[in-house]
């Protein structure tokens, strides 16, 4: 079935340093690749998508590039700082192709240390 | 805009009762997905709507939760009876269809005794 791969589980960084996760899926009919954030006793909020006819998107220190060959997709934080610490989740969809619910990877903890 | 609305924020019940949780999507939005979240196994899709209609309800645990959406305004999550391994974070999210992104309300934290 649809699967979403997400790595690492954790992941600490200094600050001002860049962290970088990496999923991949196995839906070929995949398009939209979102990125949520989570915060302690928070709700999952997204900083950044991509859809399937562009391989990077930036945001000030947010850059998502897709692979599609590979079927990777990865988030990249640069100068990170203290409040980036969260949980981040992965997940992709085909809204496109009728199918609107998002498979989710497990999740990222990231710490960043000041 | 006030969001994805869900009650109670916080539900503490015994073995056995009947909890339902309530959500209200945004406005406008035709898409509804109710999630659960523990540590163990993550986030995970339990049910979602197209225009009022269940979509897809592989993710339902087992015959003791149903989902209803009577309307564009409003769902529920029913669990009956409730067992303590359904304690957990639930979180209800609404989009609009071909859109993508989904919006999240602030979820019930369900805790069973």
């Amino acid at each position: 079935g649809e699967n979403v791969e997400q790595h690492p589980s954790t992941l600490s960084v200094q600050e001002g340093d860049s962290a970088v996760i990496k999923c991949t899926y196995s839906d070929s009919a995949s398009n939209y690749f979102p990125w949520y954030k989570q915060e302690l006793g928070k709700r999952p909020q997204l900083i950044i998508d991509i859809r399937s006819n562009v391989g990077e998107k930036k945001d000030q220190r947010i850059a998502v590039t897709l692979n599609k060959t590979a079927k990777h997709f990865s988030l990249h934080i640069t100068e990170t700082q203290p409040e980036d610490s969260a949980v981040y989740f992965c997940a992709a969809s085909a809204p496109e192709a009728g199918t609107y619910k998002y498979i989710f990877g497990t999740g990222t903890r990231l710490k960043v240390l000041a | 805009d006030a969001g994805v609305i869900q009650s109670p924020r916080h539900e503490v019940t015994e073995m056995g009762q009947e909890v339902t949780l309530r959500c209200k999507p945004i406005s406008g939005h035709n898409s509804l997905f109710w999630y659960r979240q523990t540590m163990m196994r993550g986030l995970e899709l339990l049910i979602y709507f197209n225009n009022n209609v269940p979509i897809d309800d592989s993710g339902m645990p087992e015959d003791r939760f149903s989902a209803k959406m009577p309307n564009a305004s409003f769902s529920t999550l029913k669990i009956q009876p409730s067992e303590p391994r359904d304690s957990a974070v639930y979180f209800c999210a609404s989009s609009l269809v071909r859109q993508g992104e989904q919006f999240f309300g602030p979820g019930t934290r369900l805790t069973v005794l």
